[in-house]
């Protein structure tokens, strides 16, 4: 069975720029939530996706977009890059909604 | 607004040493409270989920338990291959799917 996972491991922006991080879920779970770690902080949830449409969102701007696949994989997408934004940004699968998330190993996004 | 603390944040133990890890929480009608390991760099890893109080859930050296208010996560005769920032997560009814996670507490084990 193949674990969530994440791709690039780690990503160099500037400020202004755009980002795509991408996400293959658990084999079998048709549910994928992101979220945003910052450096010593607990992960902040971001949105869900279940079977293709956005299911929950949390308090983050509109420039944080996302996408799932017919596959169940996904993507998150931020405009406009701020300092701000640099953080390890998890996705997490999970067989529906309200069951146990099952975390990959994050992509580190550094703004400069 | 669905809320969670641990404490302490930070705690060092001798290899051996005994110990509880707190985390307190407010939830609109709680669906799940889980428990997660993160090494450091690395994304969270589950443990445990626990639905109603009086609940225990016990893995290798961990026990979590959960009260209405409070969960604790037990950590017996810890080794250093124990150290991690442990982390728990609410996940409530008006909240819908998220999770809402507490800080975390940094665990290092001595040897």
């Amino acid at each position: 069975e193949t674990g969530v996972t994440q791709s690039p491991t780690h990503l160099i922006k500037t400020r202004g720029q755009q980002v795509t991080l991408r996400c293959s879920s658990q084999s079998g779970h048709n549910t994928v939530s992101w979220y945003q770690q910052a450096l010593g902080q607990g992960p902040q949830f971001i949105f869900q996706y279940y079977r293709e449409e956005e299911n929950g969102r949390g308090n983050f701007p509109p420039r944080f977009s996302g996408l799932q696949f017919p596959n169940y994989s996904s993507e998150l997408n931020v405009n406009a890059l701020e300092l701000d934004d640099s953080a390890l940004y998890l996705c997490a699968s999970s067989l529906r909604a309200y069951n146990e998330q099952f975390f990959g190993p994050g992509t580190r996004l550094t703004v400069l | 607004e669905d809320q969670v603390t641990q404490s302490p944040e930070a705690l060092r133990l001798q290899e051996g040493e005994s110990s509880s890890l707190n985390c307190s929480y407010t939830v609109s009608g709680l669906r799940g409270l889980f428990w997660y390991r993160q090494d450091p760099g690395k994304g969270p890893e589950f443990l445990f989920t626990l639905y109603s109080a009086g609940e225990e859930k016990e893995k290798e050296r961990l026990k979590a338990t959960l009260t209405k208010k409070e969960s604790f996560l037990h950590i017996t005769a810890p080794k250093p291959e124990d150290s991690a920032t442990y982390l728990c997560a609410v996940q409530g009814e008006s909240g819908a799917q998220k999770l809402v996670f507490g800080q975390g507490t940094r665990l290092t084990i001595n040897p």
